[in-house]
């Protein structure tokens, strides 16, 4: 069956750095795009960006660009998400998501970012 | 970017009721649309891709229908499981944009 393994929840202070990791099971790791998507705490679902993990092709959303990175390893079939100059804003949970239109979704991962 | 305005933003509804939610794009997307239920600590659940194609398993009193900018989810007799909040999608374009959502709470 498959599965999205993230990486457990992370504090981290204002202008730090934090990397997120997804680990797929369950089906061929380079045949589904894989989806960067956050929510902070009572918010709303904000799509930040997606990963061929074919090719290792990326596009971001405009607002993190300069901020985020997506890589993917392939020989453990995980993909990465990290986002630099965290701000208090940035806290939040954190979701990989299977697949152009998401169908499987990661448990999460919440980043707390604070002084 | 294509925005996504959804409204309402929230809305009562009771047991029953048929609910209708609905979903504009901020240019054209064709049927690149998917809408998604989302409980309070759960992750999302997709329902509709396609504009109007239901995802196996979801009961059919869910639908979606709308193409180009204007599209609309309805739960036709609503039950105690659907008091969630939904979300559209649209994937036509990237940046993949969400729309605000929509809480769905009992009257």
């Amino acid at each position: 069956q498959v599965q999205l393994v993230q990486s457990g929840a992370e504090v981290k202070k204002p202008g730090a750095s934090v990397k997120v990791s997804c680990k797929a099971s369950g089906y061929t790791f380079t045949r589904y795009f894989m989806n960067w998507v956050r929510q902070a705490p009572g918010q709303g679902l904000e799509w930040m960006g997606i990963i061929n993990p074919g090719g290792g092709g990326t596009s971001y959303a405009q607002k993190f660009q300069g901020r985020v990175t997506m890589t993917r390893d392939t020989s453990t079939s995980t993909v990465y998400v990290e986002l630099s100059s965290l701000r208090s804003e940035d806290t939040a949970f954190y979701y990989c998501a299977r697949d152009l239109i998401p169908d499987y979704w990661g448990q999460g991962t919440l980043v707390t970012v604070s002084s | 970017d294509i925005q996504m305005t959804q409204s309402p933003s929230a809305m009562s509804a009771s047991v029953g009721d048929r609910v209708t939610i609905t979903c504009r794009a901020s240019q054209g997307i064709s049927d690149s649309l998917a809408w998604f239920q989302q409980k309070p600590g759960k992750v999302p659940k997709r329902l509709i891709y396609a504009a109007s194609s239901l995802q196996s398993g979801v009961p059919s009193r869910f639908s979606g229908s709308g193409s180009g900018t204007e599209f609309t989810l309805t739960i036709s007799s609503l039950q105690p499981e659907d008091f969630a909040t939904y979300y559209c999608l649209q994937y036509n374009t990237y940046p993949h944009t969400f729309g605000g959502g929509t809480k769905v709470e009992i009257k």
